[in-house]
């Protein structure tokens, strides 16, 4: 069954630095998310993507971070100036369709721990 | 802001035994989602509902949406279902997959 995968599974940097979390979504996918959970909390919605734009961002996705479909098989996010509190496991997630009503579930990656020391 | 709220938060139950797991929202939506997280932290999705009920093996998933309470049911319970559930809301139909998550329920089964 078709997956979607990101890479690194770990990734370690320190306050200032920039990063970048990328994610191969399922091919024929045209909807894709990421989502965010820092340590012992509840997961939290990052930003929405389709057709190379973005179609909805939380109060959470402020100017230092940026998503990316840099060719027809990656999406990428990018944290300009990493902060303590960025330290999460972030998801990528991918689907057919966003409508309800078609039943299009959501394809999470595995995630990337990013730790920010 | 919808409010999504799980009970309980954790559960231990014998190997065969029925679990029942409860999501309650406080604003109406358009779909609600199940998803199972493993022990490493990946996240599956086992349902999305927007009415009634959906079947799939052992887990069963309702929902009603004048109570804005689902239930996520797991028969004949066994260690593999051992894991955190989820549910996650979506508030409106030009919402996306902006989702609202809740906190989970930690389920291990013993055998």
């Amino acid at each position: 069954e078709p997956e979607v995968t990101q890479t690194p599974s770990h990734q370690v940097t320190q306050m200032g630095q920039e990063v970048i979390l990328r994610c191969v979504p399922i091919s024929n996918h045209l909807y894709f998310y990421w989502y965010r959970q820092i340590l012992g909390q509840k997961v939290e919605f990052l930003v929405s993507f389709y057709n190379n734009e973005i179609s909805e961002k939380s109060e959470i996705f402020d100017d230092q971070f940026s998503v990316e479909r840099p060719d027809g098989s990656n999406f990428t996010l990018k944290i300009r100036s990493t902060k303590l509190e960025d330290s999460a496991m972030y998801f990528c997630a991918s689907s057919e369709s966003d409508s309800p009503n078609v039943g299009s579930p959501l394809h999470f990656g595995n995630g990337t721990r990013l730790t920010v020391t | 802001k919808n409010e999504v709220e799980q009970s309980p938060q954790n559960l231990t139950a014998q190997e065969g035994e029925f679990i029942t797991i409860n999501c309650s929202y406080s604003v109406g939506i358009s779909a609600l989602h199940w998803l199972q997280q493993h022990p490493g932290g990946g996240i599956v999705s086992l349902f999305m509902l927007s009415s009634g009920k959906k079947k799939h093996g052992r887990l069963i998933a309702t929902i009603n949406i004048q109570e804005k309470h689902s239930s996520l049911h797991i028969t004949a319970s066994h260690p593999r279902d051992s894991a955190v559930y989820i549910c996650a809301v979506r508030s409106g139909w030009a919402a996306g997959n902006k989702l609202t998550f809740g906190g989970g329920t930690r389920v291990l089964v013993k055998p």
